[in-house]
């Protein structure tokens, strides 16, 4: 299986700053890597897919980049209701593998 | 617009079979892939796995030999049962939309927890 290893798992940020977020694939996965949002009670919401292609009606703030088996997902100014966990999934193969999450928290 | 909604008993004894259905508008499944995803309370996401288009499926190895998954291409909903639980077991399940080409998981349902009791 491809293990998704991403940091931090927490987080502590005002609104305004800019977040980034890391997931480390253990091996070649191309630029297949989605990343979701996630509030309490509720379902993922996908942000990012093929690491860097905005989903429509998220906001431009958010972006994704990748390098190498590195990917990164940024907020360029975080809002308040981007307080939440942030996972990545890998879309490269079965099984389906997802980071750890990163919650996002308010300072 | 497309929905899919989880359907299924809340509580199930350990040793017995969880059963949950999906139910599927503003798509047809044989467009789609279709896959089962799990939540343990507080934990991260664990994938369970997919059926096809052609109702083929693929499995996480690691609950292979527990899971079926299938679909009614012609009732628009698909199912999951998964056998001998245990408190591990213990989730919310997600069903959700492998979307167009390669965008991959981009629709979820809402979500069931299903707690195994006695």
């Amino acid at each position: 299986d491809i293990q998704m290893t991403q940091s931090p798992s927490s987080l502590s940020a005002s609104v305004g700053d800019r977040v980034t977020i890391t997931c480390r694939a253990s091996q070649n996965i191309r630029f297949y890597l989605n990343w979701y949002q996630q509030k309490p009670g509720k379902a993922p919401n996908l942000l990012i897919y093929t690491a860097s292609s905005l989903q429509g009606g998220v906001p431009s703030r958010f972006s994704g980049n990748v390098s190498g088996t590195d990917f990164t997902l940024t907020i360029s100014s975080l809002q308040p209701e981007d307080f939440a966990t942030y996972y990545c999934l890998q879309t490269y193969t079965t099984p389906r593998t997802f980071g750890q999450g990163t919650k996002v928290e308010l300072k | 617009q497309v929905q899919l909604q989880e359907s299924g008993p809340g509580l199930v004894k350990p040793s017995e079979t969880l059963s949950l259905a999906c139910s599927v508008s503003g798509g047809s499944l044989r467009s789609y892939y279709w896959s089962w995803i799990r939540q343990p309370p507080g934990k991260g996401l664990e994938w369970i796995g997919y059926i096809d288009s052609s109702g083929s499926t693929k499995f996480n190895p690691s609950l292979k030999s527990r899971v079926t998954i299938s679909a009614d291409m012609s009732e628009s909903h698909f199912s999951l049962k998964m056998t001998s639980v245990t408190a591990a077991d213990t989730a919310v399940y997600f069903c959700a939309r492998h979307g167009p080409g390669i965008v991959d998981l981009d629709y979820w349902g809402r979500g069931i927890l299903v707690t195994v009791s006695s």
